[in-house]
This record gives C-alpha cells, structure tokens and sequence, in this order.
C-alpha cells in the first residue's frame, strides 16, 4: 500500500523559531510537493520538486524553504516562523510530471502562537 | 494564470437527497481529477477524467468532464452520511501539466 508520512500530525511552535517538516514516501515517486491548507482558499503550492536536490517555488514560497537530499524525503522549513504561517500543511507525491494521481500525507496542523 | 472555481463553498442536506458540485475555469484542462479529504487526513484521490463529456461513475457518485474540457460536476444520488467530508476539484493544467486546485466544497450529510 502506498505511503506518504510526515512527521508530525500536530506542532505548537513560537514566534521565530526555525521549523522543519519532514515528509517520507515509499512509492520511488521522483515528484514531492507541500501545500498549506487554509478554509476557503483551497491548496496553495508552497514548494515541489521533480528530482533529488531541484526545487522550484510554488505560488506562496515566501518565508518558507524545502530540502530534498534523498528521493524519498523532502522537508518543508519555516525559517523563522510567523503568526500568518498557522495553517495545515500537507505533503504529495506523484509518479510523474504529467498530471498523475497525488498522493498525500496526513497532514501537520502547526500553530504558532 | 489557471483558475478553478468551485462551487457551493459549503453544502448541508438531509440524508437522500441529490446534490451537485461544480468545477469551472475559463481555461482547458487536459484532465480533471476529483479527491474527497476526510477530517484529519489528506485528500484521497476518487476519479481521473480525461476526456471531453467523459462520464464516470463510482457507486452513487457521478462525475461529468465538460465538453470543452473547462468544466467539471460531480453529482451524489441518495447522499448518506459517510459522504461527508471535503469534496477537492484538480484541473491538470495544458501547459506545464501542473495540477490547479479549487477550494473545495465542504458537505455535511445529516442523518
């Protein structure tokens, strides 16, 4: 059975504290994704990645950076945590570049209070 | 810039009754995907549709492709309460095949 894991399902962090989310896949997927979830607004594309060490920025990558050393893990860094960055964020893969089924992790709700 | 209207936003019916939701983009989409997402979980993909006027169905849910392929629905016949959850609309996009989300529907089914 496929798999995406993150780290954690629910985070309470400080006003600027550095912050990484960790996201693990099982599937050999060469594409990894992060999204932050806000009611209303739909999935917004914060970084993904089609290869080990690439990244490209999404439609909100600011205040956040991503990490991909290993085909199977791409983190998510908030480098010094806000406020505005309350929300839930999810982590994707998928197979190929063409559209194919994402595949998602559970979910870290972070608050930062 | 892609966009994806989704609509209703928030939809509450009795248990039974019929219901539609709608995806709509001025722009073409080369495929549309549809994922239910369940409190505390990530989206979890339903159906792919591909091609234009395409028609799918997944037991009681019936999803459409538009002819044109800038428009999608998804209609849920005699909606029961395991139906609830966050109805999410995915257009893969033409040109760089990157999926374009629309905000969701969220449905409540009441017994």
């Amino acid at each position: 059975d496929v798999k995406v894991t993150q780290s954690s399902r629910y985070l309470v962090k400080r006003t600027g504290e550095k912050v990484f989310l960790e996201c693990v896949q099982d599937m050999d997927h060469e594409n990894m994704f992060w999204y932050r979830q806000d009611p209303g607004l739909g999935l917004r594309l914060i970084y993904f990645s089609y290869d080990v060490k690439m990244k490209e920025k999404g439609d909100i990558p600011e205040g956040y950076s991503v990490s991909r050393e290993k085909k199977e893990r791409f983190s998510l860094i908030l480098e010094s945590a806000s406020t505005n960055q309350t929300s839930m964020y999810l982590c994707a893969s998928s197979l190929s570049r063409l559209g194919t089924e994402a595949f998602f992790g559970q979910g870290t709700r972070l608050t930062v209070v | 810039t892609q966009l994806l209207e989704q609509s209703p936003q928030f939809l509450s019916i009795q248990e039974g009754e019929n219901l539609t939701v709608y995806c709509n983009s001025s722009s073409v989409f080369s495929s549309l995907q549809w994922y239910r997402q369940e409190p505390g979980e990530g989206p979890v993909l339903l159906v792919t549709v591909v091609t234009g006027g395409e028609v799918k169905k997944l037991k009681r849910l019936t999803f459409q492709f538009g002819d044109a392929r800038k428009d999608s629905s998804l209609h849920i016949t005699a909606a029961q309460p395991g139906d609830t959850g966050l109805y999410l609309c995915a257009g893969v996009a033409d040109s760089n095949y990157q999926l374009i989300w629309g905000a969701g529907t969220k449905l409540i089914i009441k017994p």
